[in-house]
C-alpha cells in the first residue's frame, strides 16, 4: 500500500530541546510539504522541496529546519528557537510540482512543555 | 494575493443535506480540491473538480462551481454523524505557485 508515515504520533519534549519529526512516502512523489495547525485554525506551511536536495521556506520557517537528502523522506527539526513549538505537525506529498492535490500523512502531535 | 476562504462553523441535523462554500481569488484555477479531516487525523482528499466543469456528482457528495462568482460548494446529501469533520478547500495559486487552503469549516452533524 502506499501511503506517507509520520512518525511517532504523539511527541513529548522540554523547553530547550530540538527535536525532529519523521516524514516519508513511498507514493515516488517529487514534492512534499510540512504543515503546522493549531486549534481552531487552518494550515499554515512551514516547508517545501519540489525535489532532492532542495527545499524552500513556506509562510512560517523560523525556528524549523528541514532536509531533503532522500526523495523518499523529509525530517522536520523544531529547534528551540522556536517559540511555540506546540501544535499539530502535518506532512504532505504530491505528484509535481506545488498546485497539484496533495496527500497527507496521519500527522504528530507535539508537546513542549 | 490569492485567497480562499470559508465559512467557520456549520450544524445540522442527521439526515438533512449540508452545504459548505468557499470562495477563491485566483480565476486561472484549474483544479479545485475538497479535503476532510477527522479529529486528531490528516486531511482526506474527498474530491475534486476541473475549472471546465460546473458540477462534479459522488454518491452523497456534490461539488459545484461557479466560475464567474469564484465560488465552490460541497453538497453532503443525508449527512450523517460520521461526516463531523473540518472540510478544507484548496485551490492552486498561479502567483505562488502552490495550493492554497481555506481556514476550514467544521461540521457539526447533531443526532
Amino acid at each position: 500500500d502506499g501511503g506517507i508515515t509520520q512518525s511517532p504520533k504523539y511527541l513529548f519534549r522540554k523547553e530547550g530541546q530540538n527535536v525532529t519529526l519523521s516524514c516519508e512516502q513511498n507514493l515516488n512523489h517529487d514534492a512534499m510539504y510540512w504543515y503546522r495547525q493549531d486549534p481552531g485554525q487552518g494550515l499554515r506551511l512551514i516547508y517545501y522541496s519540489q525535489i532532492v536536495n532542495d527545499f524552500q521556506k513556506g509562510d512560517i520557517a523560523e525556528g524549523y529546519s528541514v532536509s531533503r537528502e532522500k526523495k523518499e523522506s523529509f525530517p522536520l527539526t523544531v529547534t528551540s528557537a522556536q517559540k511555540n513549538p506546540t501544535a499539530f505537525y502535518l506532512c504532505a506529498s504530491s505528484i509535481e510540482g506545488t498546485v497539484y492535490e496533495q496527500y497527507f500523512g496521519p500527522g504528530t502531535r507535539l508537546t513542549v512543555t | 494575493g490569492e485567497d480562499v476562504e470559508q465559512s467557520l462553523f456549520l450544524s445540522v441535523r442527521e439526515g438533512d443535506s449540508s452545504v459548505i462554500n468557499c470562495t477563491y481569488t485566483d480565476s486561472s484555477s484549474t483544479y479545485l480540491y475538497w479535503y476532510k479531516q477527522e479529529p486528531g487525523a490528516g486531511l482526506q482528499l474527498l474530491t475534486y473538480i476541473f475549472s471546465n466543469m460546473d458540477m462534479k456528482q459522488d454518491q452523497r457528495l456534490t461539488v459545484l462551481l461557479n466560475k464567474k462568482d469564484k465560488h465552490l460548494s460541497l453538497r453532503i446529501a443525508d449527512t450523517q454523524t460520521g461526516d463531523s469533520a473540518i472540510y478544507f478547500c484548496a485551490a492552486p495559486s498561479s502567483n505562488t505557485g502552490k495550493l492554497i487552503f481555506g481556514q476550514g469549516t467544521t461540521l457539526q452533524v447533531k443526532p
